[in-house]
């Protein structure tokens, strides 16, 4: 799996939008950018992928560069709920090694 | 319906002891993962079968045995257990269409 870089903490007020950073320069052609969370010790969540158009669902939106180095995830109206562990991923669908960093601990002030 | 399912949720035990951990997804997924997760936080992948063969093994002592009797089930045996094997395992499958990983809600491990 190619590498990816994120920042250790951030905090977002609660309702606002959180948007976390994930960079990736050496991401290859056929992987695509996944992101996780985990609250507290629950069992990592899957919130959304893309490869390199914008996507979106109701957890978050994906915004990935044009040259596909780096990416956005974007909570939009963040919730308490929201605070937790986000990790950022880059795999090919074939690769069965998905592998997690160290990702960025979220807190959601009210 | 829980999607994966893991039993024991807690388990404590003393080093030495042999322990076993299960799981079980109904998903329908052909391959499935064991996961570590350490104090410290890192979750590092240990294994992973597809349709009840192993593909991935990190390097984890050979006290560790997954066995998959189908390919529903992924079960982790743990010989000889030793303090630094204290940690939450994390089961997991993924779906062949989006690459998404599903996880199981994890088993703490302490060896006292």
């Amino acid at each position: 799996d190619a590498k990816t870089t994120q920042p250790t903490s951030m905090d977002c007020a609660e309702g606002r939008a959180a948007n976390l950073p994930c960079n990736h320069s050496t991401i290859s052609g056929n992987e695509y950018v996944y992101w996780y969370r985990q609250i507290h010790s629950q069992g990592p969540q899957y919130i959304i992928h893309g490869l390199k158009n914008n996507e979106t669902n109701e957890m978050a939106s994906l915004i990935i560069t044009e040259d596909r180095k780096s990416s956005t995830l974007i909570l939009p109206h963040a919730t308490l709920r929201d605070t937790a562990v986000y990790y950022c991923i880059v795999s090919d669908f074939g690769n069965e090694k998905l592998t997690f960093g160290t990702g960025t601990r979220l807190t959601i002030i009210p | 319906d829980t999607a994966v399912s893991q039993t024991p949720k807690y388990l404590v035990t003393q080093m030495g002891n042999d322990k076993s951990i299960k799981c079980e997804q109904n998903l329908g997924h052909d391959t499935m993962y064991w996961y570590k997760q350490d104090s410290k936080k890192f979750l590092k992948i240990m294994f992973s079968y597809n349709n009840k063969e192993l593909i991935i093994n990190e390097t984890v002592p050979n006290r560790f045995s997954p066995k998959s009797p189908d390919k529903a089930h992924l079960n982790l045996h743990i010989n000889s257990l030793e303090l630094g094997d204290s940690a939450v395992y994390f089961c997991a499958s993924r779906t062949p269409y989006t690459g998404e990983l599903f996880f199981g809600e994890g088993s703490r491990l302490t060896v006292l």
